[in-house]
């Protein structure tokens, strides 16, 4: 079974251009997770989904930030406009339920210039 | 709240020493508790996890942690280094039911040949 894949893998934009993550998770299942992993931190939730609701998003910048999971499959992070302080790795994970361990993509490093 | 601290943002060990990544949880109830590795460029994947059961968690590539709930510890060793063991590692704790995953800020482990 293949593991969960993000696309692209490095991006390069100039502040206040919009930016979209993509994420394809492993196919059984239903939770997925967007993360945040900043330099020399480790990865902070952005925002949960159980299927293709969005239960945990308090982390999420709402201003900038958006997030969609159509389908309960694949999901997209959106940022409009990006700022310099976004520059970043955004990481996808997808477990079996809330309560089992995370399986993580190879994550999206975002420079913001 | 729940919070992960790992003691040392960076370990190195010679090769073929043993190694010592430490990791305390802060919870009134013991967590499930996770190790994962990220190597450069890299998603994070599980070591092993604890959930409530043996104490002694054995992991892949020879690793294990032990929980200690007195201490609020759960401590990753592994008896022998290999060159290939560089990477950064990271100790997670989530609430026993509960669904967020906290991430420590991670360690660095060097092996020196």
């Amino acid at each position: 079974e293949a593991g969960v894949v993000q696309s692209p893998r490095y991006k390069i934009i100039e502040k206040k251009q919009p930016v979209a993550f993509w994420c394809n998770p492993i196919s059984s299942h239903n939770t997925l997770y967007w993360y945040l992993q900043n330099l020399g931190q480790g990865p902070e939730l952005l925002i949960r989904y159980e299927n293709e609701e969005a239960v945990d998003d308090s982390q999420l910048p709402k201003d900038r930030f958006s997030a969609e999971r159509l389908k309960g499959v694949d999901s997209t992070l959106k940022i409009q406009p990006a700022e310099l302080g976004d520059s970043a790795v955004y990481l996808c994970a997808s477990s079996l339920g809330s309560t089992t361990e995370a399986f993580f993509g190879q994550g999206t490093r975002l420079t913001v210039v | 709240a729940q919070s992960v601290t790992q003691l040392g943002s960076h370990v190195s060990v010679s090769e073929g020493a043993l190694v010592l990544l430490r990791c305390n949880y802060s919870s009134s109830v013991p967590p499930y508790l996770f190790w994962y590795v990220q190597y450069p460029n890299q998603g994070l994947q599980l070591l092993l996890k604890y959930t409530s059961a043996a104490t002694l968690v054995k992991g892949i590539n020879g690793f294990e942690a032990e929980f200690k709930k007195s201490e609020t510890s759960f401590h990753l060793t592994k008896p022998s280094a290999h060159m290939s063991d560089a990477a950064e590692y990271f100790c997670a704790a989530q609430e026993a039911g509960g669904f967020k995953t906290i991430f420590g800020a991670g360690t660095r482990l060097f092996v020196k040949a």
